[in-house]
Order: C-alpha cells, then sequence, then structure tokens
C-alpha cells in the first residue's frame, strides 16, 4: 500500500525567505507524486508532479520538489516566500491512478 | 474548460435527512473520484468510477453512502440518514486514464456539508 507523511503540520516563515514543505512517502514500486495547494474553502490545485524522467521538477508560483527515491522523499521549496504563498499543502502518491493517497497537509503561513 | 463543477457548494441540512451532491467531471476524462475532506485532515478516498463501472469503494463509505456515474458523465454522491460526524467537505476529481502515463487529478471547488 502507498502512503504519504508530512512532517510538520504548521510552517511559518519569513516573506522572502525559503520555503521547505517536506514529504516522505512509502511505496513498494516506484510512485507517481504530487503536490497540491489549497485556499479556505476551494478544492485543490495542482503545484507540480513526478511521474518519470527528471528528479527535480518545477511547478507554478516558483515552486519546484525533487524526488529522491533513496530517501523516499518529495520535499517541496521555494526559494523566496511571498504572503499568496499562505495556504495549505498537500503532497499525493498513486501507483496507477486509481486512488491517489493524501498526506495530512501543511499549513504555510508567511510573515510580513 | 470549466474545470470539475460541484453542486451546490454548500449544503446546510438537519440530521437524519438525505442529501445528494453532483459532480461534473471535465469532458472526455473517464476517471471520476470522490473523496472527503474534514477540518485540518487530508482528502479521505470515498471511491471512483473508471466512465460507468464504479471500481473502488473505501470503508469509509457506509451502507449510507451511494454514488453513481450513469453513462459515464457526471456522477452523484448520496448519504442517506445523514449524523453530524457526516459534516465535511466532499470533493470530485476527474482525471483522465491515459495508456503511457498516469496523470494528476483535476479537483472541483467541493461541496462543504453540515450536518445540524
Amino acid at each position: 500500500a502507498q502512503s504519504v507523511t508530512q512532517l510538520g503540520s504548521h510552517v511559518s516563515v519569513s516573506e522572502g525567505a525559503l520555503v521547505l514543505l517536506r514529504c516522505n512517502y512509502s511505496s513498494s514500486v516506484p510512485p507517481y507524486l504530487f503536490w497540491y495547494v489549497q485556499y479556505p474553502n476551494q478544492g485543490l490545485q495542482l503545484l507540480l508532479k513526478y511521474t518519470t524522467g527528471a528528479t527535480l521538477v518545477k511547478g507554478i508560483n516558483g515552486f519546484e520538489a525533487e524526488f529522491k527515491k533513496s530517501e523516499t522523499s518529495f520535499h517541496l521549496t521555494k526559494p523566496s516566500a511571498h504572503m499568496s504563498d499562505a495556504a495549505e499543502y498537500f503532497c499525493a502518491v498513486t501507483l496507477v491512478g486509481d486512488q491517489f493517497y493524501f498526506g495530512t497537509g501543511t499549513s504555510l503561513t508567511v510573515i510580513p | 474548460d470549466t474545470g470539475v463543477s460541484q453542486d451546490p457548494r454548500h449544503k446546510i441540512t438537519k440530521r437524519g435527512q438525505n442529501v445528494t451532491f453532483r459532480c461534473d467531471p471535465i469532458s472526455e476524462h473517464n476517471r471520476l473520484y470522490w473523496y472527503r475532506q474534514t477540518l485540518g485532515q487530508g482528502p479521505e478516498f470515498l471511491t471512483y468510477f473508471q466512465n460507468e463501472a464504479q471500481l473502488e469503494k473505501s470503508r469509509l463509505l457506509s451502507d449510507r453512502f451511494s454514488a453513481e456515474r450513469p453513462k459515464g458523465s457526471f456522477s452523484t454522491l448520496e448519504i442517506q440518514r445523514t449524523e453530524q460526524g457526516d459534516s465535511a467537505m466532499y470533493l470530485c476529481a476527474s482525471s483522465p486514464r491515459t495508456v503511457k502515463e498516469t496523470t494528476e487529478a483535476f479537483f472541483g471547488q467541493g461541496t462543504r456539508l453540515t450536518v445540524v
């Protein structure tokens, strides 16, 4: 079975600082990995995805993530936080798209 | 393409009543998913369809819950005899199934259910 663990339910950063949101996955075979963002009372919007190929993937709004098989990690980063980045972030995993398994989420606060 | 559409956006119902939610996926997406999300949690899988066939159901989907996708287009999720514990955001998503790769799920705005 697949699963993801997001370390840190709440992360606070200063505006302009590095954003690092952690995600570790568990899967018996190479998975497909995703990061989604959710704003209050909204659905989930895809930030980026890893399917095959390059392990460093770039997404929208300046976010990127690196798939590290040896560490079973897929951490999300952004060099410089913006106030508009404040939201809930979810890491998700699937093998063949039958189910997407989500982490419990990380709430990002950006301090001006 | 207008994306995944869910209706209603908000629903307040009395305990014991039945409610039905509708989801219109992105056209030509053959996979459709229902998730439930409670406050402070990630989305939890409920069920998914490939075309009109319901291929998998979570143990979270008690016998009070039923989902349909007639003709492989829109889907409905019905909850009978609602309980306060059913209060949550119900999310619908769709995805195109391809031979080459697995793609992401595209989510709707959700239906927030409050059972009073």
